[in-house]
């Protein structure tokens, strides 16, 4: 009964550094997301993808490139991280066809740049 | 675009004792999804309760109930017997519905942090 399962929970890069984020879902949901969480501020969009193959910018997408590897796999990528890009980022699912439409969210990564 | 706004950053309530955190959202749509998610120290984000706006019944959850005020762009969020595991950040969301090329991603607020105290 995994959900949505995130890698890593924890990193610390060197500006400059790049990364992925890691996401993978095991509930056969068409729609993926990427969220990120700083303080006094909630949850902001940061990409999602509707379906396998298909990606869109979310609210905050500056910074970022994502990948919809198949229908269960959605990673993000920071080319070249900053110290704004420090922050706690969520990756979720959801089926947006279904009745009880909710979103399921990892664990979540903590990244700090430094 | 939609807008949400939970005006309390920090609250806090006895145990046994009834809360309610508040939440305000803005949209021109007419039907929609509100949510209410709890994040407590682990960090995962856990759905509480779900309203949708056709729905006129307010939605419950055990001792989570939400006060729908579809007029009033309102919903609030009411725990009854606060227990010592409720202590969390509390987020209010919006969710427009998929036809009409949503995105069908969440529109979150800003949180609210409640302590439960002994």
């Amino acid at each position: 009964n995994a959900g949505v399962t995130q890698t890593p929970k924890f990193q610390v890069l060197k500006t400059g550094q790049s990364m992925t984020l890691q996401c993978a879902q095991d509930m056969n949901h068409n729609s993926m997301y990427w969220y990120r969480q700083d303080p006094g501020m909630g949850l902001r969009l940061i990409y999602y993808s509707a379906s396998e193959g298909t990606t869109d910018k979310g609210e905050v997408p500056n910074g970022y490139n994502v990948s919809r590897l198949n229908k269960r796999e959605f990673s993000l990528r920071l080319e070249s991280a900053a110290p704004s890009q420090t922050s706690v980022y969520f990756c979720a699912s959801s089926d947006r066809t279904g009745p009880n439409t909710e979103a399921f969210f990892g664990q979540g990564t903590r990244l700090t740049v430094v | 675009a939609q807008t949400v706004t939970q005006s309390q950053p920090e609250m806090s309530v006895q145990e046994a004792e009834t809360v309610t955190l508040s939440c305000t959202y803005d949209t021109s749509e007419s039907n929609y999804y509100l949510f209410w998610y709890k994040q407590p120290p682990s960090r995962q984000m856990i759905l509480v309760i779900r309203q949708e706006a056709y729905k006129q019944q307010n939605a419950t959850e055990n001792r989570f109930s939400v006060n729908f005020q579809k007029a009033a762009k309102s919903f609030s969020l009411k725990i009854s017997d606060s227990q010592l595991g409720d202590t969390a950040m509390y987020f209010c969301a919006f969710m427009k519905p998929i036809y009409g090329g949503s995105q069908g991603n969440l529109i979150f607020g800003k949180g609210t942090k409640l302590s439960v105290k002994p």
